[in-house]
C-alpha cells in the first residue's frame, strides 16, 4: 500500500507571503498521480493542483505550484502572495490507477493560517 | 453545474443502530467513491463504484457496504453502528479519476 507523509501539521504565513508545504510518498510504481487538495472549514475537499508522474515539468494553477521530485518521491506545494481564502488544511494525495484503482490515499494534512 | 450533494449534513445516532447516507455525483460522473475521515486515522478508502459496480473496496469491516443506482447516485450504509464510526464520511465523484475528484460536503456522524 502506498504511503504518504506530511510534515509540519500547523504553518502560519502573513498575508502575502508564500509558504511551501512538504509532502513525501513511497511507491514502487511508475505511472501514477499526485494531487494537493484544500480543506477549509466548510469541511468540502477542493483539488488544488494536479501532476501527473510521467511529466516533468511542475503544475501550476494561478498562485498555487508544485515542486515535483520524482526519484526523491517528493511533491511539495508553494502558496505565493498568500490569501486569507487559504486558511484551511491542505492534503497531499496519490493515485495509481493501475488494474483499476482509483483510490486516493491522503497524507495527514497540513494545517495552513493566513494572518492578516 | 451543481456540485456533489450528501444528505444529510449531520447525523446522530445511537450504538447498535444502522444508518444510511447518500450522495449524488455531478451530473455526467460515473465514477463515486466514499472516504471516512477521523481525527486519528485520517482520511481513509471505503469504496469505488462505477457504472453500479464496486471496483474497488477499503479496508473496513463488513458492516459498512454501499451500492450505486443506474443514475450514479450512490448509498453507503453502516449497520450495527460503534462509537469508532463516528465520523465525516465524504463523498466525490469523477468523470475521469485520475483528474481527479470533485468532493461532497460531507455528513458528519456521531455515534452516541
Amino acid at each position: 500500500a502506498q504511503t504518504v507523509t506530511q510534515s509540519q501539521p500547523e504553518m502560519s504565513v502573513q498575508e502575502a507571503e508564500t509558504v511551501t508545504l512538504s509532502c513525501t510518498y513511497d511507491t514502487s510504481e511508475n505511472n501514477y498521480y499526485l494531487f494537493w487538495y484544500k480543506q477549509p472549514p466548510s469541511r468540502q475537499m477542493i483539488l488544488v493542483i494536479r501532476q501527473e508522474a510521467y511529466k516533468q515539468q511542475n503544475a501550476t494553477e494561478n498562485r498555487f505550484s508544485v515542486n515535483f521530485q520524482k526519484a526523491a518521491k517528493s511533491f511539495s506545494l508553494k502558496i505565493s502572495d498568500s490569501q486569507l481564502g487559504d486558511t484551511a488544511m491542505y492534503f497531499c494525495a496519490f493515485m495509481n490507477p493501475s488494474y483499476g484503482n482509483n483510490r486516493l490515499a491522503f497524507g495527514k494534512g497540513n494545517q495552513v493560517v493566513v494572518i492578516p | 453545474k451543481a456540485g456533489v450533494t450528501q444528505t444529510p449534513r449531520y447525523l446522530i445516532k445511537t450504538r447498535g443502530q444502522q444508518v444510511t447516507l447518500s450522495c449524488s455525483p455531478i451530473s455526467g460522473h460515473r465514477s463515486v467513491s466514499w472516504y471516512q475521515q477521523t481525527p486519528g486515522q485520517g482520511l481513509q478508502f471505503l469504496f469505488e463504484y462505477f457504472s453500479e459496480t464496486q471496483r474497488n473496496k477499503g479496508n473496513f469491516p463488513g458492516r459498512f457496504s454501499g451500492r450505486q443506482f443506474s443514475n450514479s447516485r450512490s448509498e453507503m450504509n453502516v449497520s450495527t453502528l460503534e462509537l469508532g464510526d463516528s465520523a465525516l464520511y465524504l463523498c466525490a465523484s469523477s468523470q475521469i479519476a485520475n483528474y481527479g475528484y470533485t468532493f461532497g460536503s460531507g455528513t458528519r456522524l456521531t455515534v452516541v
